[in-house]
C-alpha cells in the first residue's frame, strides 16, 4: 500500500523562525499537494507539484515555498513563522491518469508557532 | 475555480439512525467526485469516488453517494450509522487539473 510519511507529528516552534516540513511518498507519484486543515476551514491547498522541481501555488500560498529537488519528496517552508501558520499540516500523493482516483495522505503534523 | 459545500458543519445521530450529508460543487464541466473520512486520531482515507457510470456509488462500510448531475450535489448516505460511524467527512472534487478542491467537512458524533 502506498505510503506517505511526513517528518514529525508534532511542531513547536517560535515566531519568526524557520521551519522545514518535510514529506516523503514510496510510491512513484508524480503529483503531491501540502494542504492545511483547520476547523471549520477544511482542508486549503496551500501548493502542489505535479513533476521534479515543478510547482504551482494553491488557494493560500502565502507566507509558504515549496521544494521537489527528488520525485519521492515535497518539502514545505515556512520562511518567518506567523501565530496565524498554527495549524495541522497535511502531506498527500496521487498517481498520474488513472491514479487521480484518490490521494494518499500522510498523517499530517501539527504545527504551534509561540 | 471550483468550489465544494458541505451545508452540514456537525451532525449528532443516534445509533441506527439514517445519515444523508450534503455536498455540492460549482464546476460545470467533467468532475471526478469523492467522499474521504478522518476518524478520530487518524489519517485522511479515501470512503468512495465517482468518476463515470452509475450515479449511485458504493463504499467501504455500507456507506453510497448518488451523483445528481442537474443538482451539481454528490450526497453520502448511510441507512443506518454506528457509534464507529463518528468522524469528519470531507467532499472533494477535480475537474481538468490536477487539484482536488475540498469541502470544509462536516463532524458526525453517532451516540451509542
Amino acid at each position: 500500500d502506498v505510503k506517505v510519511t511526513q517528518s514529525s507529528r508534532y511542531l513547536v516552534k517560535r515566531t519568526g523562525e524557520k521551519v522545514f516540513l518535510e514529506c516523503v511518498q514510496d510510491m512513484d507519484h508524480e503529483n503531491m499537494f501540502w494542504y492545511r486543515q483547520d476547523p471549520g476551514l477544511g482542508l486549503r491547498l496551500i501548493y502542489f507539484s505535479y513533476d521534479v522541481k515543478m510547482k504551482e501555488k494553491g488557494d493560500i500560498p502565502e507566507g509558504y515555498s515549496v521544494s521537489r529537488e527528488k520525485k519521492e519528496r515535497f518539502s514545505l517552508i515556512l520562511e518567518s513563522a506567523s501565530t496565524n501558520q498554527t495549524s495541522m499540516y497535511l502531506c498527500a500523493s496521487s498517481g498520474w491518469g488513472q491514479g487521480y482516483e484518490k490521494l494518499f495522505f500522510g498523517s499530517g503534523t501539527q504545527l504551534s508557532v509561540l | 475555480a471550483q468550489s465544494v459545500s458541505q451545508h452540514n458543519h456537525h451532525v449528532i445521530l443516534s445509533e441506527a439512525a439514517s445519515l444523508e450529508l450534503g455536498c455540492n460543487y460549482s464546476y460545470g464541466g467533467t468532475v471526478n467526485l469523492f467522499w474521504y473520512v478522518q476518524y478520530p486520531g487518524q489519517h485522511l482515507q479515501l470512503l468512495l469516488k465517482y468518476f463515470s457510470g452509475d450515479p449511485l456509488v458504493k463504499g467501504i462500510k455500507g456507506f453510497e453517494a448518488e451523483f445528481i448531475k442537474s443538482k451539481f450535489s454528490f450526497n453520502l448516505r448511510k441507512p443506518s450509522v454506528q457509534w464507529s460511524d463518528t468522524a469528519e467527512y470531507f467532499c472533494a472534487v477535480t475537474g481538468t487539473g490536477n487539484q482536488f478542491y475540498f469541502g470544509t467537512g462536516t463532524s458526525l458524533t453517532v451516540i451509542p
